[in-house]
């Protein structure tokens, strides 16, 4: 997993908080993936960018949830008002094109806690 | 509704001799599949993948074999060595299909070599 750098490692938030998850993609890389997995269960697909746009969104869910991939700095995931059923492992994934059989890599998650 | 289906959550086999995990898939528009491997605390590892254009892909110990006619593939580990005893799981993609790089995965299998 090395390479694609996601932080905090661990979060805890109050339900009501904010959460903000950062994902630096591979060097080269500028597509990137966020994947939520909740207990006993595989990685669900969240949403895909590239730079400063979002490409497809259709695993987010309607409300609360937004991702961002700036120019500059690494990729945001941001959950506001978090509820129990937000804890899960997200995990990020980048890649260097879009094109046909280019295998995502992947950070080593984020383990969001909602108290 | 799950797309993409391994049904034994667990294996185990003995060291020196063949793993082998199945993995199912309903959608005929998926035309790229991919195995990774995943460890407890650590995201996913890219192991090996294959085109729907081939049947089978060969990467040292690890050989993925593809029977499209029955959306049926197959990872098979051999040997078995201690340390590839982790989650390993089956993820689709439909490159051609204007959704390319949404990864959809199954809820994994857990494999075991003993010594």
């Amino acid at each position: 997993n090395a390479g694609v750098m996601q932080n905090p490692r661990h979060l805890v938030r109050r339900r009501g908080q904010e959460a903000r998850l950062r994902c630096s993609p591979m060097k080269g890389h500028s597509h990137v993936y966020w994947y939520r997995q909740l207990p006993e269960e595989g990685l669900k697909f969240m949403v895909y960018l590239q730079k400063e746009n979002i490409i497809d969104e259709s695993g987010m869910p309607k409300e609360r949830f937004s991702a961002e991939f700036p120019k500059e700095g690494p990729s945001i995931l941001r959950i506001q008002q978090v509820v129990r059923g937000d804890s899960a492992a997200y995990f990020c994934a980048s890649s260097p094109w879009r094109g046909p059989n280019q295998p995502q890599h992947f950070g080593d998650g984020t383990r969001l806690s909602i108290l | 509704d799950q797309q993409v289906k391994q049904n034994s959550p667990s294996l185990s086999v003995q060291e020196g001799r063949i793993s082998i995990l199945n993995c199912d898939y309903t959608n005929s528009m998926f035309d790229y599949f991919l195995w990774y491997k995943k460890y407890p605390a650590e995201g996913p590892t890219f192991l090996i993948s294959i085109s729907s254009i081939k049947d089978k892909n060969e990467d040292g110990r690890f050989t993925v074999f593809l029977n499209k006619s029955a959306k049926h593939l197959s990872l098979h580990i051999v040997p078995s060595q201690p340390g590839d005893s982790a989650v390993y799981f089956c993820a689709a993609s439909a490159v051609n299909s204007g959704t390319a790089s949404k990864l959809t995965f199954g809820t994994g299998t857990r494999l075991q070599v003993t010594l």
